[in-house]
């Protein structure tokens, strides 16, 4: 079974301050993807960042980058300088290579105060 | 161009009578599928179209759920005889064949059982 679990429901950081928002996932796979998406007050679900499991190099997207720990079965998400516009759900997701589906987390609810 | 849109906003029924939700992916699209997030849950897998191949209905939680997607466009997804547990955020992405995990999320469905 493929399980993910994000472990912090609420966070909770200053406006240009970093955060790392915390995912363990558990699987017998070695090939697969992870992701990070994030779901505004909107509803919509907006992909952050994506790490491929064979890759050692951890992504970075701007003021987005991962710590992805394949040993550990585990992948954070850093924001940096956070800004307003960064309260939102965010929520981690696996898939196995050839699956048909992401599977996610339960997400964390991330609030920056100005 | 035009992201994933999804109709309608928000619905609200009794119990026991039928829905249906629809969902138009972004053209040219492929893939297409259908996740349900319940309050306070991550998303969950319902079903997956690709092309004109057999659907994955795995994460269909009960019969009463079933989903069509006609010409390899639009699809909507139908509840028969709504029960209180199917309340939620009902969500459809869609995805170019062959990048994986690039799922482009639509701002959902809340349906409300009463």
């Amino acid at each position: 079974a493929q399980t993910v679990t994000q472990s912090q429901p609420e966070m909770s950081v200053q406006e240009a301050e970093t955060v790392t928002l915390s995912c363990t996932y558990d699987t017998s796979e070695n090939n697969y993807y992870l992701f990070w998406y994030k779901q505004p007050p909107s509803r919509q679900m907006i992909l952050v960042i994506r790490q491929e499991a064979y890759k050692q190099q951890n992504a970075t997207e701007n003021r987005f980058s991962v710590n992805f720990q394949k040993a550990a079965k585990s992948f954070s998400l850093k924001i940096s300088d956070s800004q307003l516009g960064d309260t939102a759900m965010y929520f981690c997701a696996f898939m196995p290579t050839g699956a048909n589906n992401l599977f996610f987390g339960t997400g964390t609810r991330l609030t920056v105060i100005p | 161009g035009a992201g994933v849109s999804q109709s309608p906003s928000n619905k609200v029924t009794e119990k026991g009578k039928d829905v249906e939700l629809r969902c138009d992916p972004i053209s040219g699209h492929t893939a297409l599928y259908w996740y349900r997030q319940s309050l306070g849950q991550g998303l969950e897998f319902l079903i997956y179209f690709q092309g004109n191949s057999a659907p994955d209905k795995s994460g269909l939680p009960s019969d009463r759920f079933s989903a069509e997607r006609t010409g390899g466009s639009v699809s909507t997804l139908t509840i028969q005889r709504t029960q209180q547990e199917d309340s939620a955020v009902y969500l459809c992405a869609s995805s170019l064949t062959g990048i994986l995990g690039e799922q482009y999320f639509g701002p959902g469905t809340r349906l409300t059982v009463t």
